[in-house]
C-alpha cells in the first residue's frame, strides 16, 4: 500500500494564480482530512469528508475549496492564491472518525 | 474551544539521557490523546494513541501517560539516540464530531551523539 500520496511536493505561486493540490490514500478510509501547517504553530484543519460526496469545512476554509468525488481522492483547490496561503498542506485519511489518522509526506506551497 | 500547548519548543540532550516532552490541554473532555513525530519534509507519523480510559500507552522507548483530571500527558524517551531526533507533536481528540483533533505547536527534539 502507498498509504497517503500528495502531489506536488513543492510549489510556488504567483499572487492570484490557483492551483489544486492533490490527494489520494489506497487505505479505502472513509474520512479525509486536509490541513496546514505554519511556522512554529501547530496543523489547522481546512476541510474534512466523511465519504464521498460529503464535505465540510474545518477551523481554516476560507480561499480554499474541496470536492470528493471518490473513495480514494481529495483534491484541495486554492483560488486566487494570496501570500497568507503560504504553507506546508498536509492531506490525512481515516477509517473512523476516532480512529488514528494517516498522513502523507506534504506539499509546501510559497505564495510571491 | 480545545488548546494544546507543547512545552518546551526546543530541546537538545546528549545520547543516551532520557528525557519527558510535556503536553497539556484545556478542556479533559477528550476522546483519545495521540503523540506524533514529524522529521523535517515529512509527514506525521503516529507514535502512541492513549485512550481516555487509560493511563498510560508503551511502545519500545517510549512510554506516554495521561491524566485527563489535570489536562496533561508526558511522552517519556528512554536512552535516548540520535535517530529520536525529530519533532514530537500532541494531538488531541474531543469526543464529537469529524472536525476532532486538535494539535499541539510541537516540541523539537535534539539528540546529540
Amino acid at each position: 500500500n502507498a498509504g497517503v500520496t500528495q502531489t506536488p511536493k513543492f510549489r510556488i505561486l504567483k499572487i492570484g494564480q490557483s492551483m489544486t493540490l492533490q490527494c489520494a490514500q489506497d487505505m479505502n478510509h472513509n474520512y479525509m482530512y486536509w490541513y496546514r501547517q505554519d511556522p512554529g504553530m501547530g496543523l489547522k484543519l481546512i476541510y474534512y469528508s466523511v465519504g464521498a460526496g460529503i464535505t465540510d469545512k474545518g477551523e481554516v476554509p476560507n480561499g480554499y475549496n474541496v470536492s470528493r468525488s471518490t473513495t480514494e481522492d481529495f483534491p484541495l483547490r486554492l483560488e486566487l492564491a494570496a501570500p497568507s496561503q503560504t504553507s506546508v498542506y498536509f492531506c490525512a485519511s481515516g477509517r473512523q472518525s476516532t480512529d488514528t489518522q494517516y498522513f502523507g509526506p506534504g506539499t509546501r506551497l510559497t505564495v510571491l | 474551544k480545545q488548546e494544546v500547548t507543547q512545552i518546551p519548543a526546543a530541546l537538545s540532550v546528549p545520547e543516551g539521557e532520557n528525557l519527558v516532552l510535556n503536553c497539556s490541554f484545556t478542556d479533559s473532555a477528550i476522546y483519545n490523546l495521540q503523540w506524533f513525530r514529524q522529521d523535517p519534509g515529512k509527514g506525521l507519523t503516529s507514535l502512541l494513541l492513549i485512550q481516555s480510559s487509560q493511563r498510560e500507552q508503551t511502545s519500545g522507548r517510549l512510554n506516554a501517560s495521561l491524566d485527563k483530571s489535570s489536562g496533561r500527558s508526558t511522552l517519556y524517551i528512554a536512552a535516548s539516540q540520535p535517530g529520536d531526533s525529530a519533532t514530537y507533536l500532541c494531538a488531541v481528540r474531543v469526543q464529537t464530531g469529524a472536525n476532532n483533533l486538535f494539535f499541539g505547536t510541537g516540541t523539537r527534539l535534539t539528540v546529540i551523539p
